[in-house]
């Protein structure tokens, strides 16, 4: 089966804080993503990498830094945390379609971080 | 913009009934589709993967259905049980990159 693990399931921080969410992924998929999940506005992808050092925007990069030093691990910093990223983070990997014939890419997704910045 | 919604937004059924959730999407041009399962305060379970070229995919209970030309796909979970409770999203896949787009969500109670 697929894991994905979160570093932390509860974190507190304290406004201006640099803060590191840390994810890894055990099925050598090349796709990893972070999400944010917030009541009423459901789930956003903050940001993705496709491979060992490289990373695209998603939707909501604002505020966020990533780093994929390794395959395995894919990693979100908030540089300054503030009380508006207060959020439920979710990490998911996935393994490009290997053909025209296949494209399964089923996302797996971590247990999720519950993020309170104070 | 691919829009994708879910309704009703909460269902209550008792047990043993069949649970059927909806899922439509605005642009047919989809990769691929997936449903999840998320229980409160934890992350997502991967239930099916529809792909692109399929009509249904079905694992155990669940079955699901993918129209895309009327941007339609269909969770049916048959003699539902009061573990099955739990809210239910679907996500369009944008692109083989695996991009998604989630609707947001059926939460769903079955009463014993």
């Amino acid at each position: 089966d697929v894991k994905v693990t979160q570093s932390s399931r509860y974190l507190v921080k304290r406004t201006g804080e640099k803060v590191f969410l840390e994810c890894v992924q055990d099925m050598d998929h090349e796709n990893m993503f972070w999400y944010r999940q917030d009541p009423g506005l459901g789930l956003r992808l903050i940001y993705f990498s496709y491979d060992v050092k490289m990373k695209e925007k998603g939707d909501i990069p604002e505020g966020y830094s990533v780093s994929r030093e390794k395959k395995e691990r894919f990693s979100l910093i908030l540089e300054s945390a503030s009380t508006n990223q207060t959020s439920m983070y979710l990490c998911a990997s996935s393994t490009p379609p290997s053909d025209v014939w296949n494209s399964n890419n089923e996302q797996f997704f971590g247990p999720g971080t519950r993020l309170t910045v104070l | 913009k691919q829009e994708v919604t879910q309704i009703p937004a909460a269902l209550s059924v008792p047990e043993g009934e069949n649970l059927v959730l909806n899922c439509s999407f605005t642009d047919s041009a989809i990769y691929n589709l997936q449903w999840f399962r998320q229980d409160p305060g934890k992350g997502l379970t991967s239930l099916l993967l529809i792909q692109s070229s399929q009509r249904e995919q079905t694992s155990g209970r669940l079955n699901a259905s993918l129209d895309k030309s009327s941007g339609r796909s269909t969770l049916y979970i048959a003699a539902s049980q009061p573990g099955d409770s739990a809210t239910y999203l679907c996500a369009v896949h944008l692109d083989s990159w695996g991009k998604l787009q989630f609707g947001a969500g059926t939460q769903v109670v079955v009463t014993p």
